[in-house]
């Protein structure tokens, strides 16, 4: 049972065009949502997170936006540009208990052409 | 870079064996977590220590063990190798401690790509 999804496998944008991930999640105890970027031969790299209390939350070129009541979260990424291709992961966390462990999805490659 | 380090960065061993991958989380991070990364499975949790003690389990089989020492590194021990534990081992770690100070974002170190044989 998937608990985190990321339903398009694959991604292609222009350079100097927007990006819009996409993530789904069903568990309603989780609470923090996190994107993370992925170079192949890499360990993952922390890009942005939200917390539930709020609905968007803004770092230079990315944005992420979080809809509670249809669970789902999306990362912008505006302008995109080549060194963006990597693969994105979305993960998810609950914010009660002393557990963190995130959940992640399958992951997004997306691809920037020039 | 992350800050979190990782040894060795590829490992190639056989079956039935028992291997040792180590990690040394960022400086002034009290949580490590544990992550497994095979072809077809994603990045699955495994394990997660807080300041020495186990906080967390995830899918973590009985043939793997971990521990996180005094001096806060910690060690993930695999044993009885199958073909199936081929896969890239990720170690993260957070500041753990008190909410609201980036408790929540871990930081993964490059990885262990293990192949069983």
């Amino acid at each position: 049972d998937q608990q985190v999804k990321q339903n398009s496998p694959s991604l292609s944008v222009q350079e100097g065009r927007i990006s819009i991930l996409n993530c789904d999640y069903t568990n309603s105890m989780f609470d923090y949502f996190l994107w993370y970027k992925k170079y192949p031969a890499e360990g993952p790299t922390f890009l942005i997170s939200i917390s539930s209390i709020k609905d968007k939350n803004e770092d230079g070129r990315f944005t992420v936006f979080l809809n509670k009541s249809a669970k789902h979260l999306s990362l912008h990424i505006v302008p995109s540009q080549p060194g963006d291709s990597a693969v994105y992961f979305c993960a998810a966390t609950p914010l009660s208990g002393s557990a963190r462990q995130l959940t992640f999805g399958s992951g997004t490659q997306l691809t920037v052409l020039p | 870079d992350s800050g979190v380090t990782q040894t060795p960065k590829h490992l190639i061993t056989a079956t039935g064996q028992r291997v040792t991958l180590r990690c040394s989380p960022r400086s002034g991070d009290l949580s490590v977590y544990w992550y497994q990364q095979s072809l077809d499975q994603g990045l699955q949790f495994l394990i997660q220590y807080y300041n020495g003690e186990e906080r967390a389990k995830g899918n973590i089989l009985e043939r793997f063990s971990a521990q996180q020492f005094p001096d806060l590194h910690s060690e993930l021990n695999l044993s009885s190798l199958e073909l199936g534990d081929s896969a890239l081992y990720f170690c993260a770690s957070s500041v753990g401690g008190q909410i609201g100070r980036g408790w929540y974002e871990q930081y993964f170190g490059p990885g262990t790509r293990l192949t069983v044989t």
